[in-house]
């Protein structure tokens, strides 16, 4: 069954750091999605992506964030000047447009 | 404004035991859809199943069924006959609109002792 990836599982960086997260969706599929679960708190909505540009974002993705899909496979959030409080499990999604299938998630601790 | 509330935070049940997760959702809108999601240890979300606001067939998957009610806003998950390995978060998600974003609830923990 296709699912979608992320890479890395684990990422570990100094607060002030870029860092991105990559994400490959079904390759099928036409919606995309950021969502950030803080440790032991709940899923958070970040950003939705359709059609080359951001179609929805939260309170949360402010300037600091962007996404992009720079090759028609891969998904990729980048985190400008990253800060402890960014410290969080990201989650990529995709979908036809229903139901959302999830990554296994990157760890991101920011130190 | 919509809101998704799963008032167990957390349930310790004995293997083989069932189980029902309570999930209660808010919205104004008459097209919607529910979502349950399990997160086991290591993290990873797992689709579970999706319901429209227009089919409250209950559903049953093997040991897993799900409670649609419309009169009380509420859609239940059920496991029967526990197993450790459905020790997990589960979540109860709602979406509204053509984006499909998920509204989350809270979650509950869910812990099935040997």
């Amino acid at each position: 069954e296709p699912e979608v990836t992320q890479t890395p599982s684990h990422q570990v960086t100094q607060m002030g750091q870029e860092v991105i997260l990559r994400c490959v969706p079904i390759s099928n599929h036409l919606y995309f999605y950021w969502y950030r679960q803080i440790l032991g708190q709940k899923v958070e909505f970040l950003v939705s992506f359709y059609n080359n540009e951001i179609s929805e974002k939260s309170e949360i993705f402010d300037d600091q964030f962007s996404v992009e899909r720079p090759d028609g496979s891969n998904f990729t959030l980048k985190i400008r000047s990253t800060k402890l409080e960014d410290s969080a499990m990201y989650f990529c999604a995709s979908s036809e447009p229903a139901p959302l299938h999830f990554g296994n998630g990157t760890r991101l601790t920011v130190t | 404004a919509q809101k998704v509330t799963q008032a167990q935070t957390e349930i310790s049940v004995v293997e083989k035991e069932d189980v029902t997760l309570d999930c209660v959702y808010e919205t104004r809108d008459t097209t919607y859809y529910l979502f349950w999601y399990k997160q086991p240890p290591s993290g990873e979300l797992v689709f579970l199943i999706r319901r429209n606001s227009f089919d409250e067939q209950n559903e049953i998957s093997g040991r897993y069924s799900w409670n649609f009610q419309k009169s009380t806003s509420s859609f239940n998950f059920t496991i029967t006959a526990s197993q450790v390995v459905d020790s997990a978060v589960y979540f109860c998600a709602l979406s509204l609109d053509s984006n499909y974003q998920l509204i989350w609830g809270a979650g509950t923990k869910l812990i099935i002792k040997p």
